[in-house]
């Protein structure tokens, strides 16, 4: 399966800032999404990242917030704009393959982001 | 409207033992595809188990097999011979025709004792 490399795995930030993910595979994948867990929630969707266009946002997330970079088939970053400590989540990069007769998604092992 | 629960916050088992966690959905299309993912306290999500909507037989990746039972909606994850290292984070999550996403469920917190 893909091999999802995610940078910073960590970080501790201030309020106001920005900071930018980086999502690397180790295959060409068309589709990369970006999950957000917040503390003890559930994943939810931010964004599908497709190569050549505009990330497709879901419901309650913009692009002003969280913009998102697909320059090639191997590489996203997501950016977390302006943060609150509202944004002290973890950020999943994933993308799905085919695997066991199923579209497959594989996760990274996450950034987990705290804000100040 | 197409929804997945997980109604168990948290699962105690002893090691060795069996435990099923429990997953229903809610949706009118007849294709959808059923998942589990593990994720322990380093934050990973692993993925365990598939079942397809029309998938005659439940699916089985070694001690992890699905109950799934159509008419009811439901879709348990049966783990069998318990181990400490079992002790994590479980989601159920479904894909709906037509989508490449998973929408996931709030998770159930297994904690297995020796």
């Amino acid at each position: 399966s893909a091999v999802i490399s995610q940078k910073p795995s960590r970080d501790i930030c201030q309020r106001g800032t920005s900071l930018t993910i980086q999502c690397q595979v180790d295959s060409q994948v068309t589709m990369m999404f970006w999950y957000r867990q917040q503390p003890g929630q559930s994943l939810t969707l931010i964004a599908t990242a497709n190569q050549g266009s505009e990330a497709t946002y879901e419901s309650g997330f913009v692009i002003d917030k969280f913009p998102i970079s697909r320059p090639n088939l191997t590489f996203s970053t997501l950016t977390v704009s302006n943060m609150s400590p509202e944004d002290s989540s973890i950020y999943l990069c994933s993308v799905g393959e085919q695997g066991l007769g199923a579209n497959v998604l594989t996760f990274g092992a996450g950034s987990r982001l705290t804000v100040l | 409207a197409q929804k997945i629960t997980q109604t168990q916050p948290g699962m105690f088992v002893q090691e060795k033992e069996a435990v099923t966690l429990d997953c229903t959905y809610d949706t009118s299309d007849p294709s959808y595809g059923l998942f589990w993912y593990k994720q322990p306290s380093s934050g990973e999500m692993i993925f365990l188990i598939y079942q397809g909507s029309y998938d005659q037989q439940n699916a089985t990746e070694g001690r992890y097999s699905l109950n799934f039972q159509k008419a009811r909606k439901s879709a348990n994850l049966v783990i069998s011979a318990s181990q400490l290292g079992d002790s994590a984070m479980y989601f159920c999550a479904m894909r709906w025709a037509g989508y490449s996403t998973l929408t996931f469920g709030k998770g159930t917190m297994l904690l297995v004792s020796p």
